[in-house]
């Protein structure tokens, strides 16, 4: 697609639910990344995909949190048993290439609201 | 560990004029990246500009430039003739020289066009 595209766009859950939120990244594009953006701060690192492979996720908070990318392509972030604390702007971003000189394109996030 | 710092939370400038928004940042390397993103309503993370430690030439784009001070650790962004669409939260970010997704954000800062 022409950007990245993040779904849902909102979304609005119960405590100790399921969530999964998903992120489309430009096509083609062969680095993922999930950040997490808590209100009037800056986004946080979470993980980073290169084709398929997760190569870090040091930065998911707990085991609550998980991400895949089965086919190098769209990724999906999984956080089970939602808290309020989970609750946030989660960012993806993606990059053509893994060089350090790759710009990131971000899509426009999701806010999940954990009632 | 590598910290941003953005101290000014709120800035405000009048259409037409020129506005710079602070950022200062701390690191033992050598070899990084500086970056100031723009966070419109949409909700959009789009890169504004990007400066590479080892050039001394401040980067320019357009409207926008950047006066870094390697020595004093500081990257300031500066907007000339500020338009309305320029309103949004500015970010200021580092990027070790040897990773392309881990980013360091500063806090943000809201900047106002005032018509």
């Amino acid at each position: 697609g022409a950007g990245v595209s993040q779904s849902p766009r909102y979304k609005v859950t119960k405590r100790g639910q399921d969530v999964a939120l998903r992120c489309d990244p430009i096509s083609g594009h062969v680095s993922l990344y999930w950040y997490r953006q808590a209100l009037g701060q800056g986004p946080e690192f979470l993980t980073y995909f290169n084709y398929e492979a997760q190569q870090d996720k040091s930065g998911l908070p707990n085991d609550r949190f998980s991400a895949e990318r089965p086919e190098g392509s769209i990724s999906t972030l999984t956080i089970q048993r939602t808290e309020q604390r989970d609750s946030a702007m989660y960012r993806c971003a993606s990059s053509l290439g893994t060089g350090v000189n790759e710009k990131l394109f971000f899509g426009s996030g999701t806010q999940l609201s954990v009632l | 560990a590598q910290t941003v710092t953005q101290s000014q939370p709120e800035m405000s400038v009048q259409e037409a004029e020129t506005v710079t928004l602070s950022c200062t940042y701390d690191t033992s390397e050598s070899d990084y990246y500086l970056f100031w993103y723009k966070q419109p309503p949409s909700r959009q993370m789009i890169l504004v500009i990007r400066q590479e430690a080892y050039k001394q030439q401040n980067a320019t784009e357009n409207r926008f430039s950047v006066n870094f001070q390697k020595a004093a650790k500081s990257f300031s962004l500066k907007i000339s003739d500020s338009q309305l669409g320029d309103a949004a939260m500015y970010f200021c970010a580092y990027r070790s020289g040897d990773s392309n997704y881990q980013l360091i954000w500063g806090a943000g800062t809201k900047l106002i066009i005032k018509p």
